[in-house]
């Protein structure tokens, strides 16, 4: 089955600073990747997803790059703010599946 | 419009108990999925139905856990007996569709078990 890697784990960041968090995906057949944010004591929330047939998709201030060659996508965060601190989770759904596979998530904090 | 409630957020008992997990989905969401977050792991899957129907039970752990949606509208998971390692939280999402769609999760259950 599909295998998703999520680096780093932690991740400080000063306001301002960019954040970049990194995921790889083993099966070759997945083809929707999207990424979600979970602040203290609140729901996972969809902040931006992407498709196997785009290579980067932005919305404001967050985007997603994929590599299907490599079987890697990223999120990067730019200007990063204090309401950005959250455990972000990267994920990956495979062919017709509906389920998805979720990496280990990354715990950012954004310093003032 | 409502989102994804799960009942309880919290819940705390000993090994050997029995605990039932409940979620509503959105309403009109035929895709229900209950996942699990054991502390510092991955968002792991546990099943999905699509109505009443399972639709894909691989993930669960062991037949500890039941999973029920009857008359295809909000879920129960039940486990019994509860053990140590069932502790974590317990997410539920629903989706319109199966393929192609939006994920939207609750706000979970925090199971302890003691």
């Amino acid at each position: 089955g599909e295998n998703v890697e999520q680096h780093p784990s932690t991740l400080s960041v000063q306001e301002g600073d960019s954040a970049v968090i990194k995921c790889t995906y083993s099966d070759s057949a997945s083809n929707y990747f999207p990424w979600y944010k979970q602040e203290l004591g609140k729901r996972p929330q969809l902040i931006i997803d992407i498709r196997s047939n785009v290579g980067e998709k932005k919305d404001q201030r967050i985007a997603v790059t994929l590599n299907k060659t490599a079987k890697h996508f990223s999120l990067h965060i730019t200007e990063t703010q204090p309401e950005d601190s959250a455990v972000y989770f990267c994920a990956a759904r495979t062919g017709t599946a509906s389920k998805l596979t979720f990496g280990t998530g990354t715990r950012l904090q954004v310093t003032l | 419009e409502a989102g994804v409630t799960q009942f309880p957020s919290h819940s705390v008992i000993e090994k050997g108990q029995t605990v039932t997990l409940r979620c509503d989905p959105i309403s009109g969401h035929d895709n229900l999925y209950w996942y699990r977050r054991v502390m510092g792991k991955e968002i792991k899957f546990l099943l999905h139905f699509v109505k009443e129907s399972k639709q894909d039970e691989s993930g669960m752990p062991n037949n500890r856990f039941l999973a029920e949606r009857t008359g295809g509208t909000y879920s129960t998971l039940k486990v019994q007996p509860a053990e140590l390692e069932d502790s974590g939280v317990y997410f539920c999402a629903s989706s319109k569709g199966a393929v192609d769609e939006k994920l939207f999760f609750g706000s979970g259950t925090q199971l302890s078990v003691l």
